[in-house]
Parts: structure tokens; C-alpha cells; sequence
């Protein structure tokens, strides 16, 4: 079993719906972090989390230490947000800096 | 703009041959790392390298070497033992061992070996 798992691995919606991706982890963890990933390829950090909640335009992400799970939201989605959405976090002890990574949530948004 | 360059975008590997990819950054950050990303798997860790002239082995270093001889730079060379060179690579930095820093990533490089 991986140490981080997300769902749903795919995910498709129409223009303007709400979308939610989870991310939910088995280790101890000192941050983690919602990444995008464009087709292109590159890599942008969208959040960095330890705690609560953080909103950034229309993207919104939580987490719940106690119960290790974290989830992204995505408000009035555009086609725009299509891309593939990653969940890693950095493991609480750790003697380095780390991050185990999720297997990530492909998400297209259709006009 | 500070960021992450990786070159080339696309390369294209003979049996046998070395490959360097390049990985500059100029965000003076003290960590820097590289990763390989399969299709459906998560990335995974090859080497990293928390400051100058000093790096560590990831989850799967085997058949692939590093150098890191500037702040700036951290050169990832796929050697002929790696089997399945075949990937996708990512090159990351931060500002080291502390959890609560952000990791800018590069574009990428696609490798295919031919």
C-alpha cells in the first residue's frame, strides 16, 4: 500500500462545477503539499500545508492532522485547471527533505 | 526571474551512451534534487543534495550519478547501467532540511532511449 494515496485517480467536469481531490496519508508529516502538473510536464507548488486551511483564488486546500487527510478544492472550475493534480508530503522526523508523493489525480474540465 | 532551468527538453539516448542533464537554478536555494516519474507512479527520488558538494543517495540512485560543484547547478548523468532509462526526470530545489519550505520544480526532461 502506498504511504500517500489520492482519489479519484481521474476525474472529469464540466465548466463551473466544484471539485474536490483527496489526498490521504499513512506516515507522520510535518508539511504536505498540493502540486500542478501541466502536460507539458512542468511542476508548479500550488499549497504548502501543516495545518488548517489555505485558499489561493478559486483553489482552496485543507487538512486534518488527526485523521491524515488532506483534500484541494477547486471552485467554479475552468478548462484551464485541466492537469494533474499531485499530493506529497514530507515525512515528520526525517533526516532530510524528503517528500513521498501521491500517483496523482488527472483532472480535465470540459467546456 | 529566479527559477529552475532544466535542458534539454527532449533527448534521445543511444544503448551504451551517457546522458547529462543540466539543472540550474539561481533561487540561492542550499537544496536541489532529482526525480523520475514512470507513467502511474508517483516521482520518485534518484539523488539529492542538500548543500555544495555534498549528496546523498534517493530510493532509486542505482545507474545514475551526480555532481554538485556550485550552489547553482546539480547535473544529473544517466549512465549505460541504468536499464530502463526510459522517463520523464525533475529537477527540484528548496531551501534545504527545514519541513516548512516550499520546492520549485524545473519543466522536465523526457528521455527516450533508442
Amino acid at each position: 500500500k502506498n504511504e500517500v494515496e489520492q482519489s479519484p485517480q481521474n476525474l472529469t467536469a464540466q465548466e463551473g462545477e466544484f471539485i474536490t481531490i483527496n489526498c490521504s496519508y499513512s506516515v507522520g508529516i510535518s508539511a504536505l503539499h498540493w502540486l500542478q502538473q501541466h502536460p507539458g510536464g512542468g511542476i508548479v507548488s500550488l499549497f504548502m500545508l501543516s495545518s488548517g486551511k489555505k485558499k489561493h483564488g478559486r483553489l482552496i486546500a485543507t487538512i486534518n492532522i488527526q485523521e491524515k487527510h488532506s483534500s484541494l478544492h477547486i471552485t467554479a472550475s475552468h478548462p484551464r485547471d485541466s492537469a494533474v493534480y499531485i499530493c506529497a508530503v514530507r515525512n515528520y522526523g526525517g533526516a532530510t527533505n524528503k517528500l513521498i508523493f501521491g500517483t496523482g489525480t488527472l483532472l480535465a474540465v470540459q467546456p | 526571474d529566479g527559477g529552475i532551468t532544466q535542458s534539454p527538453k527532449y533527448l534521445f539516448r543511444k544503448e551504451g551512451q551517457n546522458v547529462t542533464l543540466s539543472c540550474e537554478q539561481n533561487l540561492n536555494h542550499d537544496a536541489m534534487y532529482w526525480y523520475r516519474q514512470d507513467p502511474g507512479q508517483g516521482l520518485r527520488l534518484i539523488y539529492y543534495s542538500q548543500i555544495v558538494n555534498d549528496f546523498q543517495k534517493g530510493d532509486i540512485a542505482e545507474g545514475y550519478s551526480v555532481s554538485r560543484e556550485k550552489k547553482e547547478s546539480f547535473p544529473l548523468t544517466v549512465t549505460s547501467a541504468q536499464k530502463n532509462p526510459t522517463a520523464f526526470y525533475l529537477c527540484a530545489s528548496n531551501f534545504g532540511r527545514h519541513g516548512g519550505n516550499t520546492i520549485y520544480f524545473g519543466e522536465g526532461s523526457w528521455l527516450t532511449v533508442v
